[in-house]
């Protein structure tokens, strides 16, 4: 299928805001997801947000979607050296089961 | 609790040797998943089911195979035909509508 779009490296100091963004393929996705992966460890659900909603705020995270340019960010208020990971947004396809990951954006928080 | 649980967590396999990796939840999820994951390539689909007896190829089944007899089991089988099989597996599943959850993963090494 087509590729869901992220930039692969994000390097940011702590106590810095950070934006990861995200271009998706399906205009019809129902929910689209945020994933954050630590070293050596599965995925873990960060966040998602729901087709019909522009922008959902969840303590320090704050996703926004923008239905018509297929663009969602996740941004991550007072970034910390443990928001150091990779993560992933993910699209929800038409058979109402599978996700379409992207590659993974790696942030770097540094002191 | 409810949860995905994979194992081993480490797993050294031997040249033509054919392994499996035990993938199990219950969380009485219809579908399961299995990805593989290398560096810097994202999560790729291995193969998926959504319903027991029954399950389709991702996009790198070569080399691959699985079963499910029960909803809780989707076990993987890593055959002698898979040529480059030293990666990161993660299971996941979901039920329809929702994200899925994610194993913590198994590390197969070819020695």
């Amino acid at each position: 299928g087509e590729d869901v779009e992220q930039s692969l490296f994000l390097s940011v100091r702590e106590g810095d805001s950070s934006v990861i963004n995200c271009t998706y393929t399906d205009s019809s996705s129902t929910y689209l997801y945020w994933y954050k992966q630590e070293p050596g460890a599965g995925l873990q659900l960060l966040t998602y947000i729901f087709s019909n909603m522009d922008m959902k705020q969840d303590q320090r995270l704050t996703v926004l979607l923008n239905k018509k340019d297929k663009h969602l960010s996740l941004r991550i208020a007072d970034t910390q050296t443990g928001d150091s990971a990779i993560y992933f947004c993910a699209e929800s396809l038409n058979s109402g089961y599978a996700l379409n990951f992207g590659k993974g954006t790696s942030l770097l928080v540094t002191p | 609790d409810g949860g995905i649980t994979q194992s081993p967590k480490y797993l050294f396999r031997k040249e033509g040797q054919n392994v499996t990796l035990s993938c199990e939840q219950n969380l009485n999820h219809d579908a399961m998943y299995w990805y593989r994951q290398d560096p810097g390539q994202g999560l790729r689909l291995i193969y998926y089911s959504q319903i027991v007896n029954d399950f389709q190829k991702g996009d790198i089944a070569e080399g691959y195979s699985v079963s499910r007899e029960k909803k809780e089991s989707f076990p993987l089988t890593v055959t002698s035909a898979q040529k480059n099989p030293t990666a990161f597996y993660l299971c996941a599943s979901s039920i329809r509508g929702n994200g899925y959850t994610f194993g913590s993963g198994t590390r197969l090494t070819v020695v």
